[in-house]
């Protein structure tokens, strides 16, 4: 059964660093997703993205976050400049559809700052 | 904005049983979409249930089920004859249906349930 993959599993860095999280979406799908979920709270959309653009952001996702769908398959999270607070499980998901439509979900990705 | 809310942190079953999660949320939208999804411990969360808003039939998918209550703005999951692969973190969520919304899900706190053998 197709699934979402994301690597790393777990990123280390120090504060002030750029990190880049990748995201390889189911292959048929065309909407993308980044969420995270910092220890002991909600799990909060970042971003969607939809024909190589943005299509809503949340108020987290500022100037210092961007993404990219580099080629046909990943699908990226880069952070410029990590602060404490970025520290966070990231999850992508994708989606064949945008309503009602069952987002897959990634294992995510452990970002620790230091 | 919307708001979802699990006001039941953990919850713990005897396998066989049923057990009831719970889940409000708060909108002035007419238009929208509800799911849980389930979250086990090795972390990839997946689908667990649906509901369109402007269906008055309540989902159910084997023995998952949902009492949707619109008036009430609540959303349970009903977990019939519980087993041990059920164990997992539950999360509610919200999804506005067209205008401005791209598929953003608003999800609740989350509630652990632990299936006892």
């Amino acid at each position: 059964e197709p699934e979402v993959t994301q690597t790393p599993s777990h990123q280390v860095t120090q504060m002030g660093q750029e990190v880049i999280l990748r995201c390889v979406p189911i292959s048929n799908h065309l909407y993308f997703y980044w969420y995270r979920q910092i220890l002991g709270q909600k799990v909060e959309f970042l971003v969607s993205f939809y024909n190589n653009e943005i299509s809503e952001k949340s108020e987290i996702f500022d100037d210092q976050f961007s993404v990219e769908r580099p080629d046909g398959s990943n699908f990226t999270l880069k952070i410029r400049s990590t602060k404490l607070e970025d520290s966070a499980m990231y999850f992508c998901a994708s989606s064949e559809r945008q309503f009602y439509n069952e987002q897959f979900f990634g294992p995510g990705t452990r970002l620790t700052v230091l | 904005a919307q708001t979802v809310t699990q006001s039941q942190p953990e919850m713990s079953v005897q396998e066989a049983e049923t057990v009831t999660l719970s889940c409000t949320y708060d909108t002035s939208e007419n238009n929208y979409y509800l799911f849980w999804y389930k979250q086990p411990p090795s972390r990839q969360m997946i689908l667990v249930i649906r509901q369109e808003a402007y269906k008055q039939q309540n989902a159910t998918e084997n023995r998952f089920s949902v009492n949707f209550q619109k008036a009430a703005k609540s959303f349970s999951l009903k977990i019939s004859d519980s087993q041990l692969g059920d164990t997992a973190m539950y999360f509610c969520a919200f999804m506005k249906g067209g205008g401005t919304s791209y598929g953003k899900l608003t999800f609740g706190q989350g509630t652990i349930l632990t299936v006892h053998p």
